[in-house]
C-alpha cells in the first residue's frame, strides 16, 4: 500500500521549454502533496505544499510563477516548470501525505530528473 | 522555523556491526519524527517513524529512540547488512505545521563486507 507514482522519470529539453511533472497517489487519497527539489548529495528541500482544491503554498524563495502547481483531484498533483533554464536542472520529487488526523507519513514518488540544455 | 541537524554525514561499519545515526531538532513543538532511506537515484523510503508520546520504537533490526527533553532522536540499525548501505535522512514535523517535514542533511551509510 501507499504507492506514489511520478512521471516522467527523466526529462531532457531545451532552454525555454515548459515541463510538466505528474504525481499520483495510486491506492490512497491525498489531500496534501509536497514537491521537493534535491541536488546531488544533498538533502530534500521543500518547494511547496499542494492542497487539493486550493492554491499551493510556496516556501520562501520559490517563485510561484516559475513553478506552477495544480492539485485538481485527490490523487493527482502536477508541477510545471515554466520557461526552464539550465539552473532549473535538478531532481524533483513529490510526496503524498497519507490520510488521517495529525501528522501522517509522507510517501514519495520515484522522482524526476530534469536536465535543461 | 524548525532546524534539524544530523550526524555523522558519513558512516562506515563492518557487516554485522551496529550503526547509529543521531539528529537534533530545534522546535520543541515538533512531535513526529520519521526516518527515510534513499538509495542512489531512487525515492526516499519510510523505514520507521516515532511520535512524541513514546520514547522508543523497534521494527526488527531497526529502532528509533526519542529524547524530548534534549530534543534529539536516533536511528539504530543492528546486524547491518550490505543492503543497508544508503543515505538515511531524519525529519521532523509538528501538528498544525501543515504536515511539512524538515529534513536533516543525511548520513551516507556504507556497510563493508
Amino acid at each position: 500500500g501507499a504507492v506514489v507514482s511520478q512521471h516522467p522519470s527523466w526529462v531532457i529539453c531545451k532552454s525555454g521549454t515548459s515541463v510538466k511533472i505528474e504525481c499520483r497517489s495510486l491506492d490512497f487519497q491525498a489531500t496534501t502533496m509536497f514537491w521537493y527539489r534535491q541536488f546531488p548529495k544533498q538533502s530534500l528541500m521543500l518547494m511547496a505544499t499542494s492542497n487539493e482544491g486550493s492554491k499551493a503554498t510556496y516556501e520562501q524563495g520559490v517563485e510561484k510563477d516559475k513553478f506552477l502547481i495544480n492539485h485538481a483531484s485527490l490523487t493527482l498533483s502536477t508541477l510545471t516548470v515554466t520557461s526552464a533554464h539550465p539552473e532549473d536542472s535538478s531532481f524533483y520529487i513529490c510526496s503524498a501525505r497519507y490520510p488521517g488526523i495529525g501528522n501522517q507519513p509522507q510517501h514519495f514518488g520515484d522522482g524526476t530528473r530534469l536536465s535543461i540544455l | 522555523g524548525e532546524n534539524v541537524e544530523q550526524h555523522p554525514s558519513t558512516l562506515s561499519v563492518q557487516e554485522g556491526d551496529s550503526a547509529v545515526i543521531k539528529c537534533t531538532y530545534s522546535d520543541s513543538a515538533s512531535n513526529y519524527f520519521p526516518w527515510y532511506k534513499q538509495e542512489l537515484g531512487k525515492r526516499p523510503q519510510l523505514i520507521i517513524d516515532i511520535r512524541s508520546n513514546v520514547g522508543e520504537k523497534k521494527d526488527q533490526r531497526i529502532a528509533v529512540t526519542l529524547n524530548k527533553t534534549a530534543k534529539h532522536f536516533s536511528l539504530h540499525i543492528t546486524e547491518t547488512q550490505p543492503e543497508d548501505s544508503a543515505v538515511y535522512f531524519c525529519a521532523a514535523s509538528r501538528t498544525g505545521g501543515g504536515n511539512k517535514l524538515t529534513f536533516g542533511t543525511g548520513t551516507q551509510l556504507k556497510v563493508e563486507l
